[in-house]
C-alpha cells in the first residue's frame, strides 16, 4: 500500500460520539486525501491537503474536519458522529497535484455509527 | 459537480478473452485519467494512467483516451479470473479525482 497506513482499521461507535481516523505516509508526499466510499456512491473526496497545515474542503465535507501538523499524518475527525457517516474511509497519498495526479491509497478504514 | 459516468455492470468474460471497460467524462478541462482495480473489501490499486489521446499499453494492459468525444477506456487482454474485480475510472479536475462508480468484472474459468 505505497507505505500508507491508516488507523484504526475497524471502528464501532455510537451517534455522538467524536472519532478520529489517522492516516501516515512514509513516503513523503506533499498531498493527502481523505475519500469515503458507499455502495452506490463510489468514491467521494471529503477533504485534501496539499501541505503542511493546508487543507481545503472536497465533495462530501460536512460533519468533517482534518487537521495535517506533519508531512506524514493527515487526520479525519467526525465531531459528532452520525449513522450517515458509517461508511469505508480510504486516505490517499500523491507526489504532485494536477495534472500527473496519480493517487495511491491506503488500506481502509471500516467505520459503523450506531 | 462535473460527472465521471460508468456501466456498473456485471460484465462477464470468459478467460482469455478482451476485456472492454469504458467510462465518459463531462469536463473538457480534464487532463488526466486514471484506471483503479479494486478487489472485494480491499482498496483501489493504480493500474494505468494517461494524459493524451491515443493508446497506453502496459502488458496485458491498454488505456485509450478520446478528448474529442470525452470516454476513456480499458482492454484486459488475456483475462483471467484473477482479474475478476471492480473497475474503477478517475479523472483529474483542477487537483481532486473525480471517480465513476465502477465496473464490476467477471472472469469465467
Amino acid at each position: 500500500d505505497a507505505g500508507i497506513t491508516q488507523s484504526p482499521r475497524h471502528k464501532v461507535t455510537e451517534t455522538g460520539t467524536p472519532v478520529t481516523l489517522r492516516c501516515h505516509q512514509t513516503e513523503n508526499h506533499r498531498y493527502m486525501y481523505w475519500y469515503r466510499q458507499d455502495p452506490g456512491h463510489g468514491l467521494r473526496l471529503i477533504h485534501y491537503s496539499y501541505g503542511v497545515k493546508d487543507t481545503d474542503k472536497g465533495e462530501v465535507s460536512d460533519g468533517y474536519s482534518v487537521s495535517r501538523s506533519k508531512t506524514e499524518d493527515f487526520l479525519l475527525t467526525l465531531e459528532s458522529a452520525t449513522s450517515s457517516q458509517t461508511s469505508v474511509y480510504f486516505c490517499a497519498i500523491s507526489e504532485s497535484g494536477s495534472p500527473g495526479n496519480e493517487q495511491f491509497f491506503g488500506p481502509g478504514t471500516r467505520l459503523t455509527v450506531l | 459537480q462535473k460527472e465521471v459516468e460508468q456501466n456498473s455492470g456485471p460484465l462477464s468474460v470468459p478467460e482469455g478473452a478482451i476485456a472492454s471497460l469504458n467510462c465518459t467524462y463531462s469536463d473538457r478541462g480534464s487532463q488526466s485519467f486514471f484506471w483503479y482495480r479494486q478487489y472485494s473489501g480491499k482498496s483501489p490499486e493504480l493500474i494505468m494512467s494517461i494524459y493524451s489521446n491515443g493508446d497506453k499499453e502496459d502488458g496485458r494492459f491498454t488505456a485509450q483516451l478520446n478528448k474529442a468525444s470525452q470516454y476513456v477506456s480499458l482492454l484486459i487482454r488475456d483475462s483471467q479470473p484473477s482479474d475478476s474485480a471492480t473497475y474503477l475510472c478517475a479523472g483529474d479536475q483542477g487537483g481532486k479525482l473525480i471517480f465513476g462508480q465502477g465496473t464490476e468484472l467477471s472472469v469465467k474459468p
